[in-house]
């Protein structure tokens, strides 16, 4: 059982496309995380969000609480959107510091 | 800033080899992790120590030990090395137990581990 569900694993889109990657889960949540992982390897936090919308560049990242469910979208995608998005929410309780991660979505901007 | 330094990048072991992979943060936070990459199965925590001179165990800890050596410090060791370690191993640290802000992790680059 996954707590943390993404989709599509996989997501080729053209340069200029509106692109939308989604996250659900079972566990009730104070916040969600979505993370960036660049070709090389390398994570970075995008956004953390408890409700509501932010907004970061042409990266928008959404959360509906009572359906348990995120969206993360990025407008007019380039090339260098290229990476895996991860979804990440963390555990309640004394291991609030611990996270259930989702397997992340595979994105590929092509020019 | 340096954020989260992890060494060595690349190593490839012999089955039975021990080795320490090392991590360093430089932003005075308290909490610490180590975790295992691989396909198709996202992050799993393989030990995660919440301040200096505390480790606990994630999912994954068998075939793992850690070492808090002081707060900017936290070392992953294999003692004796498995195919089955096969895997990019990130190291990753937060701030703080409470409040949500300080609960965002600081990624280190990874270490690329083969065991052959």
């Amino acid at each position: 059982k996954n707590e943390v569900e993404q989709s599509p694993q996989n997501l080729t889109a053209q340069e200029g496309e509106f692109i939308t990657i989604n996250c659900s889960y079972s566990v009730g949540i104070s916040a969600l995380h979505w993370l960036q992982q660049h070709p090389g390897g390398g994570i970075v936090s995008l956004f953390m969000l408890s409700s509501g919308k932010k907004k970061h560049g042409r990266l928008i990242a959404t959360i509906n609480i009572q359906e348990k469910h995120s969206s993360l979208h990025i407008t007019a995608s380039h090339p260098r959107d290229s990476a895996v998005y991860i979804c990440a929410v963390p555990r309640v309780g004394i291991k609030r510091n611990q996270f259930y991660f989702g397997t992340g979505t595979s994105l590929t901007v092509i020019p | 800033n340096a954020g989260v330094t992890q060494t060595p990048k690349f190593q490839v072991l012999k089955t039975g080899q021990s080795m320490t992979l090392q991590c360093a943060q430089d932003m005075n936070h308290n909490s610490m992790y180590w975790y295992r990459q691989d396909p198709g199965m996202g992050l799993r925590l393989i030990y995660y120590s919440a301040s200096e001179g505390t480790t606990d165990k994630g999912e994954v800890p068998n075939g793992y030990n850690v070492s808090r050596l002081n707060k900017r410090e936290f070392s992953l060791r294999l003692e004796s090395a498995a195919p089955s370690q096969t895997s990019v191993y990130f190291c990753a640290s937060s701030e703080a137990s409470t409040g949500l802000a300080k609960n965002i992790q600081y990624f280190g680059a990874g270490t690329r581990l083969s065991v052959l």
